[in-house]
């Protein structure tokens, strides 16, 4: 039961252009967000955060945007920079609960 | 500061084997979380220790998985016997204390690549 989803497996963007990311979740318990980046051979690296008592969280060039009555978030990155390219997972946590559950990762491939 | 250590980094054994990872979370984080990442998906909670206790092992395949902390601090993964479908990286994190409504950031190591032939 995949309660985090990321419909998108890749995407490819222009360098400088926005790169937009999807994330959709089932659990309405679910009230904080993360989206983590991670490069080949090495682990998860946190990027950005999210509670549900906000929609939108920015640093730098990242934003995550928040719409709880669709249960879906979004991670912006502009300007989009090669350096950028990674798979990047979106994961999810209640309040109450312990553990984060994780979509299934968005490759995304920033072109110079 | 140092990272969460983890090794081997690859591991390829054959079917009904065992074999056992390690993993060495940053100094003073109490909570150590072991991961499954099956090619393709996103890493699976398989258990969450604080200090030297289990706290989660609800997705661990307990007839054949197990993972201890003795001391709360390293901590191994054993599987015995593997299977085909345990071909996976095993991810390793760690984050300072669970506290009661609140969040902590996980630290991942870079994960042990296990193939299962």
């Amino acid at each position: 039961d995949q309660q985090v989803k990321q419909n998108s497996p890749s995407l490819s963007v222009q360098e400088g252009r926005i790169s937009i990311l999807n994330c959709d979740y089932t659990n309405s318990m679910f009230d904080y967000f993360l989206w983590y980046k991670k490069y080949p051979a090495e682990g998860p690296t946190f990027l950005i955060s999210i509670s549900s008592i906000k929609d939108k969280n920015e640093d730098g060039r990242f934003t995550v945007f928040l719409n709880k009555s669709a249960k879906h978030l979004s991670l912006h990155i502009v300007p989009s920079q090669p350096g950028d390219s990674a798979v990047y997972f979106c994961a999810a946590s209640s309040f109450t609960g312990n553990q984060f559950y994780f979509g299934t990762g968005t490759s995304l491939t920033v072109i110079p | 500061e140092a990272g969460v250590a983890q090794s081997p980094r690859y591991k390829i054994i054959e079917k009904r084997q065992s074999v056992a990872f390690w993993c060495n979370p940053i100094s003073g984080h109490a909570t150590l979380y072991w991961y499954q990442q099956i090619l393709g998906q996103g890493p699976k909670l398989l258990i969450q220790f604080q200090n030297n206790g289990v706290v989660d092992d609800s997705q661990l395949p307990k007839d054949r998985f197990s993972a201890e902390r003795l001391k709360g601090v390293d901590s191994t993964l054993k599987i015995q016997p593997a299977k085909l479908e345990d071909s996976a990286v095993y991810l390793c994190a760690s984050s300072l204390k669970i506290e009661r409504d609140s969040y902590n950031e996980q630290f991942f190591g870079p994960g042990t690549r296990l193939t299962v032939l």
